[in-house]
């Protein structure tokens, strides 16, 4: 079936460099993305959304890049701090609809001090 | 964003005994409410959407005479794990969606871990 997936299962990262989480989809019927992260044993955090009719969205420190050519989702961190350690994942779904959302498998993303 | 508290957050219980868990919308009315199960270095999966004042929607392969969902208000949605087993040892999570402008997001609970000895 369909599925969100994930390049890399880990990322280390030095403290202070940016970031960057991939994300590859499937379902070419999907017109709305979210990442999220979730620090061990808790619930995912939202980070940042964005829509198929864009290409690119930022927040705080954050940016998120959808290439819809290559199905293809990408999490930005600038700046990496040591709080950013965590499991990142990236979600599909039909804006329409967002009530059915899809996860990926997540990529831990681990700092070095 | 949505603030959404879980009780309790965690739980053992004997193998046999039934489990219930409370998900909360702290900060605004959720007609719908969604139930996820997370196996350790696992993705999240949907078990069932919660619907306040109508029966859940399950997913595939989920037994709904074993999960029960209860919405009765539009703050409340609880999730009853019945005969618990070893197998059911897994983190509970919900969500509920909010609508920010034209656009609808869904945001998590804390989670509850259960572990069924």
């Amino acid at each position: 079936g369909e599925s969100v997936g994930l390049h890399l299962p880990t990322l280390s990262v030095q403290e202070g460099d940016n970031s960057i989480i991939n994300c590859a989809y499937s379902n070419s019927a999907s017109d709305y993305f979210i990442w999220y992260k979730q620090e061990s044993g808790k619930g995912p955090q939202f980070i940042i959304d964005i829509r198929s009719n864009m290409d690119k969205r930022q927040g705080q420190r954050v940016t998120v890049l959808l290439n819809k050519t290559v199905k293809h989702l990408s999490l930005q961190i600038a700046a990496t701090q040591p709080g950013d350690s965590a499991v990142y994942f990236c979600a599909e779904g039909l804006y329409s609809s967002a009530s059915k959302i899809i996860f990926g498998s997540g990529t831990r993303l681990s700092i070095r001090p | 964003g949505a603030v959404v508290s879980q009780h309790p957050s965690w739980v053992i219980c004997k193998s046999g005994t039934s489990v219930k868990i409370e998900c909360r919308s702290l900060d605004f009315q959720a007609t719908t409410m969604f139930w996820y199960r997370q196996f350790p270095k696992q993705s999240l999966m949907l078990m069932a959407t919660s619907n306040e004042g109508s029966k859940a929607t399950y997913e595939q392969g989920v037994e709904k005479d074993k999960f029960l969902i209860n919405h009765a208000s539009l703050t409340l949605s609880t999730l009853t794990v019945t005969s618990a087993h070893p197998e059911d040892s897994s983190f509970y999570i919900c969500s509920v969606m909010s609508s920010s402008g034209r656009e609808e997001t869904q945001y998590f609970g804390p989670g509850t871990r259960l572990l069924v000895l």
